[in-house]
């Protein structure tokens, strides 16, 4: 969706790092999701902030962490305590007046080297 | 949690052929949302229907919430349409999708 920008489009990581996958929104949302796709599966939820200086573990938050320091930015970083990051990775937003739907960014493609 | 099942996983068709496509969830939900996933891994927004119908096109989706189900109708599909499908629930603002159904609609 126009609004959500995920950056970079593609990463690299080598054994050992951390990286952080970067997620903006301009839509003036409330609540911020973020997702791992593994191929051939549907979403699942690592971790969701409501508010600013808030966040909640989804179902799969070991090995990640995130930060909500601004409203308009959610960065997850994936440590190296993540033992399979290979992935892709989405980002989401919403609205939280009212029930309203999520909005997603067009992901970042993690790999290892 | 929140169980979420599509059927069928995999649907092959003829262009011009129409489809039904189901999601069921284990529980009473706040929201309910179908994507379609392109190629390029770019999910789409297809309907947001806790409950009721709604049409768009050649779209239409139905949610009974009372009986715990949706159904995504495809009518007159064409290439285009080819890709996964999925059906995602909230509560508590937490999501739950499913596992999709990867549909290829052949010329």
């Amino acid at each position: 969706d126009g609004g959500i920008t995920q950056s970079p489009k593609y990463l690299f990581r080598k054994e050992g790092q951390n990286v952080t996958l970067s997620c903006e929104q301009n839509l003036n949302h409330d609540a911020m999701y973020w997702y791992r796709q593994d191929p051939g599966q549907g979403l699942r939820l690592i971790y969701y902030s409501q508010i600013v200086n808030d966040f909640q573990k989804g179902d799969i938050a070991e090995g990640y962490s995130v930060s909500r320091e601004k409203k308009e930015s959610f960065p997850l970083t994936v440590t190296s305590a993540q033992k399979n990051p290979t992935a892709f990775y989405l980002c989401a937003t919403r609205t939280w007046s009212g029930n309203q739907p999520q909005h997603f960014g067009d992901g970042t493609r993690l790999s290892i080297l | 949690g929140i169980q979420v099942e599509q059927s069928p996983p995999d649907l092959i068709l003829q262009e011009g052929a129409n489809s039904t496509l189901r999601c069921n969830f284990s529980d009473s939900v706040n929201n309910l949302q179908w994507f379609h996933q392109n190629p390029w891994g770019q999910l789409i927004n297809l309907f947001y229907i806790p409950s009721g119908t709604k049409q768009n096109g050649r779209l239409s989706a139905t949610t009974v919430a009372t009986e715990r189900y949706s159904l995504l109708y495809i009518s007159s599909s064409q290439t285009t349409d080819s890709g996964v499908y999925f059906c995602a629930v909230q509560l508590r603002g937490k999501s739950t999708f499913g596992d999709g159904t990867t549909l290829t609609v052949k010329p």
